[in-house]
């Protein structure tokens, strides 16, 4: 079955650039989306299909998908982006999460 | 605006059977597909399941497959989850999600909370 490989934990400082990987065997070939979930709180949706912004959602946020590796980068981060966030992609007909990135704004 | 609302949880025995409902409002749901998510106390995203717009595909998890039943009633727009055979491992928060097709997850219900425990 394909797997999607997040870090566990990611720390970036205030107003910095936190980048979040997920990585899978030519990941570049599909779409990959990627969820901001905070505590007690369903996810949302931040990016679609590699690198596309839903409305509401900052220009801070932004995707990239090559090779093996997609990346969520979070520029100019904020207090309220601290969250967990996970990648995801279909693989023929199921749906794939990453294991889920902890995100700490210091 | 789009919502869902998820009811049905609660408490249930090993090997017993429930049932999660699925509110759909603000969109037109034969425009869409519908899934189930998942995630146990502390864990992270498992998907469920899933059934396109009219009904003619469902997808499973193998984790449930077999023992899970997707559906759906486009005409009362809602959506529907029949667990049989329940396990501990299957206490979860199950969210309804709105998502087309091989695209991506575009809005989530608050969830409800299952818990299967003797």
């Amino acid at each position: 079955s394909y797997e999607l490989t997040q870090p566990l934990s990611v720390s970036v400082a205030l107003g910095q650039t936190a980048r979040i990987t997920c990585g899978a065997n030519n990941i570049g070939n599909k779409n990959v989306h990627w969820y901001q979930q905070k505590p007690g709180q369903a996810p949302v949706l931040v990016i679609c299909r590699d690198s596309n912004r839903p409305s509401g959602i900052p220009e801070r946020f932004s995707g990239s998908n090559s090779g093996n590796t997609a990346t969520l980068t979070i520029s100019r981060a904020q207090a309220g982006d601290d969250a967990d966030y996970y990648c995801q992609v279909w693989d023929s007909n199921t749906v794939v999460f990453g294991g889920g990135t902890k995100l700490t704004v210091l | 605006q789009v919502q869902l609302v998820e009811s049905g949880g609660g408490v249930v025995q090993p090997g017993g059977s429930l049932r999660l409902s699925c509110a759909a409002s603000g969109f037109n749901p034969r425009s869409y597909g519908l899934h189930w998510v998942r995630q146990a106390p502390g864990k992270g995203l498992e998907w469920v399941a899933f059934l396109n717009y009219d009904g003619s595909n469902k997808y499973y998890a193998d984790s449930v497959k077999g023992r899970f039943t997707i559906s759906r009633d486009n005409s009362k727009k809602m959506l529907y989850l029949q667990m049989n055979s329940l396990r501990a491992e299957d206490t979860a928060v199950y969210y309804c999600v709105r998502g087309y097709t091989y695209s991506c997850f575009d809005h989530w219900g608050q969830g409800t909370l299952v818990t299967v425990s003797s």
